[in-house]
């Protein structure tokens, strides 16, 4: 079946360093990505997308990038700042299967210090 | 913003009492789902619904069971609440081009004791 693996947290990043988290998944064929972020308290906002091979999803100053030969998805920041703390959530919508479902990855937290 | 509330937003229930927990939209979309979060285990899909009346089962939905009479009302119902059902709960509704977005409401906390 569909999976989503993520690396583990917490990633602790000082302000305006590069962020990357990584994203990896299995899946038939050609999925839909997605980026959630979960501040604390409160619900997932879905972040980016792409839905084909090498999209790029971007917004807020994260981007993403579809590659298919590496069935990657990795989120990418260039200048953190201490609002960005939250935890990730990289999902997909596989090809198989109804209802629309999406598999999330167990989350990773980022924490930016000043 | 999607539209979508939860309620209640916190509850402390016993051992083997039932709780029902709602889901409300306002845009009328046909896909709701419904969460359960624990730390390490990410989101976990409970039950799904594509229309009113129409629902399936999604990875973990022992113990959970659920209803929607109306488009907007999604209830997720747990018919003798058990400790390992602590957990947060989240509604979610799907819109966007072929429907693959999904949009989150605030959660529910619900403790039992």
């Amino acid at each position: 079946g569909d999976s989503v693996t993520q690396m583990e947290g917490p990633v602790t990043l000082s302000e305006e360093a590069f962020l990357t988290i990584n994203c990896t998944y299995t899946a038939t064929g050609y999925p839909s990505l997605f980026w959630y972020v979960q501040y604390p308290g409160e619900g997932l906002q879905l972040l980016l997308k792409a839905t084909k091979a090498d999209d790029k999803g971007s917004n807020k100053g994260f981007e993403a990038t579809y590659r298919k030969e590496t069935t990657s998805f990795h989120l990418e920041k260039g200048s953190v700042q201490v609002s960005d703390s939250a935890v990730y959530f990289c999902a997909l919508r596989g090809l198989t299967g109804g209802g629309n479902k999406l598999t999330f990855g167990t989350g990773t937290q980022l924490k930016v210090e000043l | 913003d999607a539209g979508i509330t939860q309620s209640p937003r916190h509850k402390v229930t016993e051992t083997g009492t039932p709780v029902t927990l709602r889901c409300h939209q306002t845009e009328n979309h046909r896909y709701m789902y419904w969460y359960r979060q624990d730390p390490g285990h990410g989101l976990r899909l409970i039950h799904y619904s594509y229309g009113v009346k129409d629902t399936d089962k999604g990875e973990v939905s022992d113990g959970y069971s659920v209803s929607r009479s109306k488009t907007e009302d999604f209830l997720l119902t747990l018919e003798s609440a058990t400790s390992s059902q602590t957990s947060v709960y989240f509604c979610a509704i799907s819109k966007g081009d072929r429907e693959y977005e999904q949009y989150f409401g605030p959660g529910t906390r619900l403790t039992v004791t």
